[in-house]
């Protein structure tokens, strides 16, 4: 099982739609939770971070996290073409005997004018 | 201070040449981190530093990896005698504590032919 799993997609959405993205994780002990959006050939960009259960929104932008079912989702209200991107989750893991940021092989959306 | 510095953008190199990375990270942050990214995927972490001190590498690091930090300013990364699946994206990120989410350069990509 991988430490941090996403539905890799493709993900298609039109215009103005809701795009909905999940994550599940594997350490019932981490505490902290990040959205990364990635443009093609372009590095991550921190978009959201969440740390506890519930949600956070942030503009058009909702974190849900829930710790008992290890899940974290992205939700992005008013979908627009610029939001065409790979979304990476990433949770910080322990890992030997640092913790570190762990990151899924991320979901490409795709909005369509 | 305007993020994390990364050198070159780009490198081409033969099989077989050393290559050499650098990155400056956010001068405030004392974490710094490296990371490998190939198509499709997240990144992979790599290695990471706590001022001057590395404190952990993964196993993806083979012996032909070297990292240094003097003086807990900017790092280098040194790939010996480059093989093609070295190929990739390297990532640089700096944070300022260990479950806050990370601030990524623009990536040094590498292409051994």
């Amino acid at each position: 099982q991988k430490e941090v799993e996403q539905n890799s997609g493709p993900l298609s959405v039109p215009e103005g739609a809701i795009a909905s993205l999940n994550c599940t994780y594997s350490d019932r002990g981490s505490q902290s939770f990040f959205w990364y959006r990635q443009y093609s050939g372009k590095s991550p960009e921190l978009i959201m971070s969440i740390y506890s259960n519930g949600d956070k929104e942030d503009g058009r932008f909702t974190a849900q996290l829930n710790k008992a079912s290890q899940y974290v989702s992205l939700l992005i209200r008013d979908s627009q073409p610029s939001d065409s991107a790979t979304y990476l989750c990433a949770v910080i893991i322990s890992s030997g005997s640092a913790r570190q940021l762990t990151f899924g092989s991320g979901t490409q959306l795709t909005v369509l004018p | 201070d305007t993020g994390v510095s990364q050198d070159p953008r780009h490198k081409i190199t033969k099989r077989g040449q050393n290559v050499t990375f650098r990155c400056d990270p956010i001068s405030e942050h004392n974490r710094l981190y490296w990371y490998r990214q190939t198509l499709g995927q997240g990144p992979e972490f790599l290695t990471y530093f706590q001022n001057e001190a590395q404190l952990e590498k993964s196993r993806l690091l083979s012996d032909r990896f070297s990292a240094e930090r003097p003086k807990g300013s900017f790092s280098t990364l040194e790939i010996q005698r480059t093989e093609q699946g070295d190929s990739a994206m390297y990532l640089c990120a700096s944070s300022h504590g260990q479950n806050y989410g990370y601030t990524f350069g623009s990536g040094t990509r590498l292409t051994v032919v």
